[in-house]
């Protein structure tokens, strides 16, 4: 069954400093990723997502994430942080072809320090 | 284009009450699951519909069902609430099965059981 790590439940980093929120998944088949973004006290929205392709993926806001089968990993990056991505993220995978139920990551709480 | 609906978006409950809550989806998604997300647990995958039928359910005791209509509308019930059943719960909708699509979410419903 797929399952997916985040390895830092928080991340400070600086306004303006570059900022990289790791993602680990396991499965068994090939798989659909996704990063997604909640601010607070809202539902969450997508940031981007992979499912076949190029490898590096750009999302909404700046941000990109590259797909490492070899490493299992997903992982989001964005060059230059503003006091406006202050927000928690989940990473995301769903096996393809399986019950397509999707498994969420416990999230990464992004803190920006000005 | 109106996004994913739900309601109420807080509600206060009392142990041993029961407990139903709302979700209109985009207009055209066939698609409707629901989540349950606690501080400690995070994104728990309740169950998704998809034209009336559950498709998917997660590991949650059977005091949590859902339903959904015609017009793909859905609700979810809690019955026999415990306090551990204080959570943001929320609904999300795609235009088709699977999650290859991308998911929708709504801003939640805000329960807390005292």
């Amino acid at each position: 069954a797929q399952s997916v790590t985040q390895l830092d439940s928080q991340v400070p980093v600086f306004e303006e400093a570059p900022v990289e929120l790791r993602c680990n998944y396991s499965s068994s088949v090939s798989v659909y990723l996704f990063w997604y973004v909640q601010y607070p006290n809202q539902g969450l929205q997508l940031l981007l997502k992979y499912l076949s392709g190029s490898t590096l993926v750009k999302g909404i806001n700046g941000f990109e994430a590259e797909f490492n089968k070899s490493q299992t990993s997903f992982h989001l990056r964005k060059p230059s942080v503003h006091i406006s991505d202050t927000a928690e993220y989940f990473c995301a995978v769903s096996e393809r072809g399986r019950d397509d139920k999707i498994i969420f990551g416990k999230g990464t709480r992004l803190h920006i320090l000005p | 284009k109106a996004g994913v609906t739900q309601t109420p978006r807080y509600l206060i409950k009392t142990r041993g009450q029961q407990v139903t809550l709302s979700c209109s989806p985009i207009s055209g998604h066939r698609s409707v699951s629901w989540y349950q997300q606690t501080p400690g647990q995070g994104l728990q995958f309740l169950f998704e519909y998809f034209s009336e039928t559950q498709r998917n359910k997660g590991n949650f005791p059977g005091r949590f069902s859902g339903r959904q209509f015609s017009n793909s509308r859905s609700e979810m019930n809690v019955s026999t609430l415990e306090l551990g059943d204080s959570a943001l719960y929320l609904c999300a909708s795609s235009s088709g099965q699977g999650f290859g699509n991308t998911i929708y979410f709504g801003e939640g419903s805000w329960l807390t059981v005292v």
